[in-house]
């Protein structure tokens, strides 16, 4: 059974940072992109980065409104992904999801981590 | 960015018919798929490829279309259906639609 667990949110002071971790088990982690996706309080969704495998040499990408402020890596010994944040905003209250990609769609989603941005 | 326009909310009776459309502003051939949101929980694909079903996912939901215009169908609606549904590109960035509440009357 595909397993998706991401940890790491909380409540982070305006312009700080936070590191989420995105935990997978049952499928082959290498053969697989990885994704975060966010969806702010009552809005829709919004894809925030990618990462590829090693065949593709790990190459990143970027939503244009967050670029500068997100950095997505991942640690394929421990089939694991993870997106950094800095210089939050209030606007970055979210919850963020991890999602495998496979065959060009997001097949599997986590159950989401929750950040909330505020003093 | 490829933007896709979606109807906000339906409101349809169990055992109807119910059509969801997303439109995209270029064609994205027919690399287009189809996610429902429950409250309180992550979305699940329902359709990949714009007319794929997802293994386990009830044959009541289908997908047509192909470049700019996309439309989900449940026949019939039943109760358990009453989620947002959103489609999703990924001709280049991912990009999602608004979503469309669908009520059940």
């Amino acid at each position: 059974e595909v397993q998706i667990l991401e940890t790491g949110g909380g409540l982070v002071k305006p312009g700080g940072s936070l590191r989420l971790s995105c935990a997978t088990s049952g499928f082959n982690f290498n053969d697989y992109f990885m994704n975060w996706v966010r969806q702010a309080p009552g809005k829709g969704l919004e894809w925030v980065a990618q990462i590829r495998n090693k065949n593709y040499n790990y190459a990143t990408y970027y939503a244009e409104s967050l670029e500068g402020r997100v950095t997505i890596s991942r640690d394929d010994s421990k089939s694991s992904v993870y997106l950094q944040v800095s210089s939050l905003r209030a606007e970055d209250t979210a919850i963020y999801y991890c999602t495998r990609w496979g065959n060009y769609v997001m097949d599997a989603w986590g159950q989401g981590a929750s950040v909330t941005v505020s003093s | 960015d490829t933007v896709l326009t979606q109807s906000p909310a339906l409101a349809v009776s169990p055992g109807e018919r119910v059509t969801i459309s997303c439109r995209a502003s270029e064609s994205v051939s027919t690399l287009m798929h189809w996610y429902q949101q429950k409250p309180g929980q992550q979305p699940t694909l329902l359709i990949y490829l714009a007319s794929n079903l997802e293994s386990g996912v009830p044959a009541r939901f289908s997908g047509s279309g192909s470049g700019t215009d996309f439309t989900l169908t449940i026949d019939p609606v039943e109760a358990d259906d009453t989620a947002t549904y959103y489609c999703q590109q990924s001709w280049n960035d991912p990009t999602f639609g608004g979503g469309t509440k669908l009520e059940l009357k």
